[in-house]
Protein backbone atom coordinates (compact mmCIF):
# COMPACT_ATOMS: atom_id res chain seq x y z
CA UNK A 1 0.00 0.00 0.00
CA UNK A 2 0.89 3.58 0.14
CA UNK A 3 3.26 4.96 2.19
CA UNK A 4 5.42 7.81 3.92
CA UNK A 5 8.53 8.01 5.31
CA UNK A 6 10.09 11.00 6.76
CA UNK A 7 13.21 11.88 9.09
CA UNK A 8 12.17 11.40 12.54
CA UNK A 9 13.20 14.12 15.13
CA UNK A 10 13.23 15.58 17.25
CA UNK A 11 15.12 18.14 15.81
CA UNK A 12 16.63 21.22 17.64
CA UNK A 13 17.45 24.69 15.64
CA UNK A 14 18.47 28.09 15.77
CA UNK A 15 16.42 30.75 14.99
CA UNK A 16 17.68 31.53 11.29
CA UNK A 17 19.53 28.35 10.81
CA UNK A 18 18.29 26.37 7.93
CA UNK A 19 15.85 23.88 8.34
CA UNK A 20 15.24 20.83 5.74
CA UNK A 21 12.54 17.98 6.43
CA UNK A 22 13.23 15.14 4.15
CA UNK A 23 10.09 13.05 2.86
CA UNK A 24 9.68 10.38 0.35
CA UNK A 25 6.76 8.24 -0.47
CA UNK A 26 5.51 5.00 -1.92
CA UNK A 27 2.63 5.06 -4.40
CA UNK A 28 0.93 3.82 -7.14
CA UNK A 29 -0.12 6.27 -9.95
CA UNK A 30 0.54 10.20 -8.88
CA UNK A 31 -0.90 11.37 -5.48
CA UNK A 32 -1.02 14.81 -4.38
CA UNK A 33 1.53 15.68 -1.87
CA UNK A 34 1.04 17.32 1.58
CA UNK A 35 3.18 18.97 4.19
CA UNK A 36 1.06 19.58 7.62
CA UNK A 37 1.92 21.55 10.26
CA UNK A 38 0.76 20.94 14.16
CA UNK A 39 1.53 23.68 16.56
CA UNK A 40 1.38 22.80 20.43
CA UNK A 41 -1.66 22.57 21.63
CA UNK A 42 -3.75 22.81 18.23
CA UNK A 43 -5.13 20.68 14.98
CA UNK A 44 -3.30 20.02 12.00
CA UNK A 45 -3.21 22.48 9.66
CA UNK A 46 -2.62 22.44 5.44
CA UNK A 47 1.18 24.50 5.44
CA UNK A 48 1.20 23.62 1.54
CA UNK A 49 1.04 21.47 -0.74
CA UNK A 50 1.63 20.08 -4.77
CA UNK A 51 -0.63 18.06 -7.26
CA UNK A 52 2.30 16.87 -10.13
CA UNK A 53 5.11 16.22 -10.79
CA UNK A 54 7.51 19.40 -10.44
CA UNK A 55 5.21 21.75 -8.83
CA UNK A 56 6.34 23.67 -6.02
CA UNK A 57 4.29 24.15 -3.29
CA UNK A 58 5.33 27.24 -1.02
CA UNK A 59 3.90 29.43 2.55
CA UNK A 60 5.18 31.44 4.93
CA UNK A 61 8.71 30.83 3.94
CA UNK A 62 8.34 27.24 3.31
CA UNK A 63 8.85 25.31 -0.38
CA UNK A 64 8.49 21.82 -0.89
CA UNK A 65 9.30 20.73 -5.03
CA UNK A 66 7.45 17.50 -6.02
CA UNK A 67 10.08 14.98 -7.00
CA UNK A 68 8.76 11.64 -9.11
CA UNK A 69 12.08 10.86 -10.11
CA UNK A 70 13.15 10.36 -6.71
CA UNK A 71 9.84 10.26 -5.16
CA UNK A 72 10.59 13.33 -2.63
CA UNK A 73 9.32 15.88 -1.17
CA UNK A 74 11.41 17.75 1.20
CA UNK A 75 10.31 20.60 3.19
CA UNK A 76 12.85 23.67 3.27
CA UNK A 77 12.88 26.82 5.30
CA UNK A 78 16.05 29.32 4.97
CA UNK A 79 15.65 31.18 8.23
CA UNK A 80 13.57 29.45 10.81
CA UNK A 81 11.59 31.12 13.25
CA UNK A 82 11.11 30.59 17.11
CA UNK A 83 7.21 30.42 15.37
CA UNK A 84 7.96 27.62 13.44
CA UNK A 85 8.21 25.02 16.70
CA UNK A 86 5.85 22.62 15.96
CA UNK A 87 5.60 18.98 14.52
CA UNK A 88 5.85 18.44 10.70
CA UNK A 89 3.75 15.76 9.09
CA UNK A 90 4.26 15.04 5.27
CA UNK A 91 1.65 13.03 3.67
CA UNK A 92 0.01 11.93 0.53
CA UNK A 93 -3.50 11.79 -1.13
CA UNK A 94 -4.43 9.82 -4.31
CA UNK A 95 -6.47 11.44 -6.67
CA UNK A 96 -10.54 11.14 -6.33
CA UNK A 97 -10.02 10.11 -2.71
CA UNK A 98 -10.00 11.74 0.40
CA UNK A 99 -7.37 9.45 2.50
CA UNK A 100 -4.76 11.51 3.90
CA UNK A 101 -1.49 8.50 4.57
CA UNK A 102 1.05 10.24 6.93
CA UNK A 103 4.11 10.04 7.62
CA UNK A 104 5.32 9.76 11.21
CA UNK A 105 5.69 13.21 12.07
CA UNK A 106 8.59 15.30 13.27
CA UNK A 107 9.12 17.66 16.08
CA UNK A 108 10.89 21.14 15.15
CA UNK A 109 12.20 22.79 18.24
CA UNK A 110 13.12 26.69 17.61
CA UNK A 111 15.05 28.29 20.01
CA UNK A 112 16.40 32.17 20.18
CA UNK B 1 -11.56 29.90 7.06
CA UNK B 2 -13.32 26.49 7.46
CA UNK B 3 -13.16 25.86 10.67
CA UNK B 4 -13.25 21.74 12.52
CA UNK B 5 -14.42 21.62 16.61
CA UNK B 6 -13.88 18.41 18.14
CA UNK B 7 -15.13 18.52 22.03
CA UNK B 8 -14.03 17.55 24.66
CA UNK B 9 -10.03 18.15 24.08
CA UNK B 10 -8.98 15.97 26.96
CA UNK B 11 -10.46 13.41 28.59
CA UNK B 12 -9.83 10.86 31.99
CA UNK B 13 -11.93 7.55 32.56
CA UNK B 14 -12.10 4.81 34.06
CA UNK B 15 -11.23 1.34 32.85
CA UNK B 16 -14.73 -0.12 31.29
CA UNK B 17 -16.57 3.32 31.20
CA UNK B 18 -17.55 4.26 27.53
CA UNK B 19 -16.12 8.09 26.26
CA UNK B 20 -17.91 10.25 23.35
CA UNK B 21 -15.75 12.59 20.73
CA UNK B 22 -17.73 14.90 19.10
CA UNK B 23 -16.41 16.10 15.40
CA UNK B 24 -18.32 19.57 14.47
CA UNK B 25 -17.90 20.99 11.01
CA UNK B 26 -18.39 25.26 11.86
CA UNK B 27 -19.28 26.75 9.09
CA UNK B 28 -19.35 24.33 6.24
CA UNK B 29 -21.35 20.58 5.41
CA UNK B 30 -19.08 18.05 5.18
CA UNK B 31 -20.19 15.07 3.42
CA UNK B 32 -17.24 13.27 4.85
CA UNK B 33 -15.68 12.94 8.04
CA UNK B 34 -12.64 10.87 8.99
CA UNK B 35 -11.23 9.91 12.33
CA UNK B 36 -7.45 9.22 13.15
CA UNK B 37 -5.58 7.51 16.40
CA UNK B 38 -2.06 9.12 16.57
CA UNK B 39 0.09 7.25 19.35
CA UNK B 40 3.21 8.78 20.71
CA UNK B 41 6.01 9.25 18.57
CA UNK B 42 3.68 7.58 15.36
CA UNK B 43 2.15 8.93 12.49
CA UNK B 44 -1.69 9.74 12.70
CA UNK B 45 -3.36 6.50 11.37
CA UNK B 46 -6.43 6.47 10.05
CA UNK B 47 -9.49 4.62 12.05
CA UNK B 48 -12.50 5.10 10.04
CA UNK B 49 -14.39 6.95 7.10
CA UNK B 50 -17.69 8.54 8.28
CA UNK B 51 -20.06 9.56 5.69
CA UNK B 52 -23.55 11.29 6.65
CA UNK B 53 -26.50 9.14 7.08
CA UNK B 54 -24.43 5.82 6.45
CA UNK B 55 -22.25 3.05 8.17
CA UNK B 56 -18.97 4.51 8.70
CA UNK B 57 -16.20 2.92 6.59
CA UNK B 58 -13.68 1.08 9.13
CA UNK B 59 -9.53 0.28 8.12
CA UNK B 60 -8.34 -2.85 8.64
CA UNK B 61 -7.56 -3.70 12.07
CA UNK B 62 -9.99 -1.47 13.55
CA UNK B 63 -12.91 -2.85 15.99
CA UNK B 64 -16.30 -1.22 14.66
CA UNK B 65 -17.99 -2.55 18.04
CA UNK B 66 -15.42 -0.90 20.52
CA UNK B 67 -15.04 2.39 18.20
CA UNK B 68 -18.78 3.33 17.69
CA UNK B 69 -18.71 6.16 14.71
CA UNK B 70 -21.93 8.12 14.26
CA UNK B 71 -22.53 10.31 10.94
CA UNK B 72 -26.44 11.73 11.75
CA UNK B 73 -25.87 15.20 10.04
CA UNK B 74 -23.81 17.35 7.90
CA UNK B 75 -22.33 19.10 10.20
CA UNK B 76 -22.03 15.94 13.45
CA UNK B 77 -19.56 13.11 13.79
CA UNK B 78 -19.21 11.21 16.86
CA UNK B 79 -16.68 8.62 17.92
CA UNK B 80 -17.85 7.16 21.08
CA UNK B 81 -15.09 4.46 22.97
CA UNK B 82 -16.94 1.92 24.15
CA UNK B 83 -16.06 0.04 27.21
CA UNK B 84 -12.16 1.60 27.30
CA UNK B 85 -9.71 0.36 28.53
CA UNK B 86 -6.00 1.71 29.55
CA UNK B 87 -4.47 0.64 26.02
CA UNK B 88 -6.90 2.99 24.17
CA UNK B 89 -5.19 5.70 25.88
CA UNK B 90 -4.20 8.02 23.28
CA UNK B 91 -5.06 11.04 20.82
CA UNK B 92 -7.77 11.30 18.83
CA UNK B 93 -7.91 13.80 15.73
CA UNK B 94 -11.32 14.19 13.65
CA UNK B 95 -11.42 16.13 10.26
CA UNK B 96 -13.93 17.17 7.46
CA UNK B 97 -14.09 17.47 3.90
CA UNK B 98 -16.13 20.13 1.86
CA UNK B 99 -18.22 18.88 -0.30
CA UNK B 100 -16.07 18.97 -3.38
CA UNK B 101 -14.07 15.55 -4.20
CA UNK B 102 -10.91 16.05 -3.29
CA UNK B 103 -11.28 19.41 -1.89
CA UNK B 104 -8.83 20.35 1.28
CA UNK B 105 -9.31 18.60 4.73
CA UNK B 106 -10.17 20.49 7.95
CA UNK B 107 -8.60 19.12 11.14
CA UNK B 108 -9.51 19.64 14.58
CA UNK B 109 -7.78 20.22 17.95
CA UNK B 110 -7.69 16.44 18.92
CA UNK B 111 -8.82 14.81 22.08
CA UNK B 112 -6.47 13.11 24.58
CA UNK B 113 -8.07 10.29 25.96
CA UNK B 114 -6.53 8.67 29.26
CA UNK B 115 -8.35 5.58 30.95
CA UNK B 116 -7.19 4.51 34.07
Amino acid sequence: GDSVTQMEGPVTLSEEAFLTINCTYTATGYPSLFWYVQYPGEGLQLLLKATKADDKGSNKGFEATYRKETTSFHLEKGSVQVSDSAVYFCALRQGGSEKLVFGKGMKLTVNP
Amino acid sequence: GAVVSQHPSWVICKSGTSVKIECRSLDFQATTMFWYRQFPKQSLMLMATSNEGSKATYEQGVEKDKFLINHASLTLSTLTVTSAHPEDSSFYICSASLRVAGGPLHFGNGTRLTVT
